[in-house]
Order: C-alpha cells, then structure tokens, then sequence
C-alpha cells in the first residue's frame, strides 16, 4: 500500500538552481522522512520531520510539513551535480503498532552542468 | 565502520530453482526489513522483523520466505513460487519498536535476474 505520492515524477535543472519536490500522503502521521537513491545503489536517510514541526534545516536542504493538506516538501537549494539521485518520502503512519514506513514512488532529479 | 552487507551483487536464477539473498548488519539494530524495488518504482515491504525469532509479513510476501536466527543476520529466499522475481532488492535496519520510527539504514542491494 502506497501512502506518499511525490511530484514531480521527474525533474531537471541548471547546476546553481534550487529544487523543489513535494509529497503527498492519505493519512496522519508520526513523522514523515526523506531518503536519497543513487542509481544502483541504497537509500539514504536524510531528514525527519516529526508530525508536530513545520519546519527542518539540514545543510541545503529544508524540508516542510503541513499536516492539515497532508503534505511535505524537500527544497535543495544551490544544486550540484551530486544531487543527481531518486528523492523519496516515507511516511510512519500514526496508528501502526509496527516498526515499518512506507515509501512513495520517488521524484527523479537531474541536474544539469 | 558499521553499516548493512548485502551479497551477492547480482544474482541470477533458473527457473524452478530458489536463491537466497544474504543481509549482515553491525549496527545492533533491532529491526531489520525487506524491499523490493522494480525499474523506476518505489519500495515495496516484502517482510520485516521487529525482533530476533519474530517476523511478520509485508505487502508483497508470496513467494518469499526468511528468517531472523540472528538480530545480525535477515536472509531472503526467493522461491521457485515468486513467479515474477526480477528485481532489485534492499535490505534496511533501524532501531526496533518503542523507540518510534527511526531512519532506516540501506544495503547497497541485490539485482536478481533470470536466466
């Protein structure tokens, strides 16, 4: 069962640019997590944002929540080509008694030389 | 340093034949999980275990078995009944319930093919 949804599916910008994808979610939450995949590779967590914040810094990357659309949003801001890699968000659903999240379908990110 | 061993890197199998993937962790995690990503998706949970001794089923189980023998160790067999078994799959560990859901830590995978 998908819970997150993120969009774009796919996106491509100049290196120096800001990116900006967003994540979509059906029911409430504990927290909600971004991770990054290179190709061929794991994931790789990099930042949680618990229910109750609004906001969350980590070198250039913000990430917001706003629980009453059920939404999220990861900014990276000045691009590098190092930032060529799958975003995905995972959702800790508020009512699951398990230890497990579940993962949208990630956006895919280039960025351009 | 510690982190999540995944091997082999790419495996292949014959038709009617089952294969198992290995999972080491030294990171002292409680819970340990099983992904399944197809080309361009997200993660799928095959099945995960909370504790040593303990496993339960996740979205997609058929045709998969594993066990937790050791809290280091979460071996997949792919069995002969997953009848679509190509693949790349993950493994990921975290702390175990109770500590709310903390970040998972990945493998760097195992892409299975068919011969």
């Amino acid at each position: 069962s998908q819970q997150g949804e993120e969009d774009p599916q796919a996106l491509s910008i100049q290196e120096g640019e800001n990116a900006t994808m967003n994540c979509s979610y059906k029911t409430s939450i504990n927290n909600l997590q971004w991770y990054r995949q290179n190709s061929g590779r794991g994931l790789v967590h990099l930042i949680l944002i618990r229910s109750n914040e609004r906001e969350k810094h980590s070198g250039r990357l913000r990430v917001t929540l706003d629980t009453s659309k059920k939404s999220s949003s990861l900014l990276i801001t000045a691009s590098r080509a190092a930032d060529t890699a799958s975003y995905f968000c995972a959702t800790d659903p508020l009512y699951s008694s398990a230890s497990k999240i579940i993962f949208g379908s990630g956006t895919r990110l280039s960025i351009r030389p | 340093d510690g982190g999540i061993t995944q091997s082999p890197k790419y495996l292949f199998r014959k038709e009617g034949q089952n294969v198992t993937l290995s999972c080491e962790q030294n990171l002292n995690h409680d819970a340990m999980y099983w992904y399944r990503q197809d080309p361009g998706q997200g993660l799928r949970l095959i099945y995960y275990s909370q504790i040593v001794n303990d496993f339960q089923k996740g979205d997609i189980a058929e045709g998969y078995s594993v066990s937790r023998e050791k809290k280091e160790s979460f071996p997949l067999t792919v069995t002969s009944a997953q009848k679509n078994p190509t693949a790349f799959y993950l493994c990921a560990s975290s702390r175990g319930p109770g500590q709310g859901n903390q970040p998972q830590h990945f493998g760097d995978g195992t892409r299975l093919s068919i011969l």
